[in-house]
């Protein structure tokens, strides 16, 4: 069945600094979703893609899906105290299955 | 708009005890879902219905049973509660499966943090 592998499963970080997790999926995707859950708190969706190779920027956070539509980076310039969380990707497969990342956990040294 | 509400949200339950977590959205939206999330596991689907009277099931079903009788709510009951189902557990509604083409965002509820003693 589809498999979206994430890594890495932690990042610590320091203020300021930029990083990136990225997304594998086993199959051909028709779209990828990212979210992020604030410790205690739950999912919130933050953008989708859909086109091969669409980049989509949201403030310091850019997004990017592969040609193929098996990939998917999340990268962050810039880091802050309130980019702390777990950040997750959904991969929609063509068969309308929608199978999450084990998200990568962030957290971030003053 | 409420969005997706659940309840409750913190249950301890015994082996072998029966209960249901409630599930509800003000959306109108066809299509719900429930997840658990373990550490390091991710969000995994239990069930899922495309709308009333429609439910199918998820990555790991087992132990767990739903009914859609209203488009607003999809209660999730765990049978014979065992140790291995303490998780936080997230309903999850969207506009549609994706097939319309049109956003298939998935709008989660507060979660409920069960523990089975």
């Amino acid at each position: 069945g589809q498999q979206v592998m994430q890594i890495p499963q932690y990042q610590h970080v320091q203020e300021g600094e930029d990083f990136t997790t990225y997304c594998n999926s086993s199959t051909t995707l028709s779209n990828i979703q990212w979210y992020k859950q604030r410790p205690g708190g739950h999912p919130v969706f933050l953008i989708q893609l859909v086109k091969s190779g669409e980049v989509k920027k949201q403030k310091r956070l850019t997004f990017q899906f592969g040609e193929a539509k098996k990939n998917s980076s999340l990268h962050i310039t810039a880091t802050q105290t309130t980019d702390v969380g777990t950040y997750f990707c959904a991969g929609r497969s063509n068969d309308y299955k929608l199978s999450f990342g084990a998200g990568t956990t962030v957290t971030v040294r003053a | 708009n409420a969005g997706v509400t659940q309840t409750p949200k913190f249950q301890v339950l015994k082996t072998g005890q029966s209960m249901t977590l409630q599930c509800a959205q003000d959306m109108n939206h066809e299509y719900m879902s429930w997840y658990r999330q373990d550490p390091g596991m991710g969000l995994r689907l239990i069930h899922y219905s495309v709308g009333a009277g429609i439910t199918d099931q998820g990555e790991v079903p087992n132990g767990y049973n739903v009914s859609r009788s209203t488009t607003e709510d999809f209660p999730l009951r765990l049978l014979s509660a065992a140790p291995s189902q303490t998780s936080v557990y997230f309903c999850a509604s969207s506009y549609s499966r994706g097939w319309s083409g049109g956003t298939d965002t998935q709008y989660f509820g507060p979660g409920t943090r069960l523990t089975v003693l």
